[in-house]
């Protein structure tokens, strides 16, 4: 592994159901973030992680909880997907919250 | 928060030089400028940032002015692969709390390429 690797790449589910998008970084970085790109509206920060074991609400966190159980790791939870979900997911990381921030390569996602 | 503005597109040959404007007329003293892209189908990729002066580094360099009213990003031999959606953001090391972590992506300026 190298970077950030997100998973699934992509993911069809029906309204209703619970999905957890996963995010890994081999970086050691200390911060990671999760953002939500739509068409004509930017990247938008859903929660964020300034170190392992502890989080924080972004601009958009309804609908979505993470977990920050180690330094890799930083998994989003849909506990119920509604079709305004739909997005294209993005998870990042940083050495620092000030630091630039390294993007993984997205999971998109279809509410229906 | 201190806005910026660009122009939502931009064309260039390959192998010329191409210059990025951004205006960001309302920025404090303690804001730095960022910049990051985004390819096709792929996650934003850091560029580059400054504060006050010049700044160069492999990718790209930062031109500001010195009222720091405005700044531009130069790729000196843009190639197929600059392609992308350019962004430039304002990020302020003092800011508390979330706003501290975040990237504020505008719209950005789509870069096309001709061969």
């Amino acid at each position: 592994i190298a970077g950030i690797t997100q998973a699934p790449t992509s993911q069809i589910l029906a309204a209703g159901r619970r999905m957890t998008l996963r995010c890994t970084q081999d970086m050691r970085h200390n911060a990671m973030y999760w953002y939500r790109q739509d068409l004509g509206l930017g990247l938008r920060l859903i929660h964020y992680s300034n170190t392992a074991g502890t989080t924080g609400k972004g601009e958009v966190p309804d609908g979505y909880s993470v977990s920050r159980a180690n330094t890799d790791d930083f998994p989003l939870t849909l506990a119920s997907a509604v079709p305004s979900q739909t997005s294209v997911y993005f998870c990042a990381s940083s050495r620092g919250y000030y630091n630039e921030q390294f993007f993984g390569p997205g999971t998109r996602l279809t509410v229906l | 928060d201190a806005k910026t503005t660009q122009p939502n597109s931009m064309e260039s040959n390959e192998e010329e030089p191409v210059h990025l404007p951004c205006n960001h007329s309302t920025i404090s003293g303690t804001d730095y400028i960022h910049w990051y892209r985004q390819l096709p189908s792929q996650g934003p990729e850091y560029v580059i940032h400054g504060l006050t002066s010049n700044v160069n580094n492999r990718m790209a360099s930062l031109a500001i002015a010195e009222d720091r009213k405005s700044s531009t990003l130069i790729l000196h031999r843009a190639t197929l692969r600059d392609a992308a959606v350019y962004y430039c953001i304002l990020r302020d090391p003092a800011v508390s709390g979330a706003g501290s972590y975040q990237l504020t992506f505008g719209k950005g300026t789509k870069l096309s390429v001709i061969p």
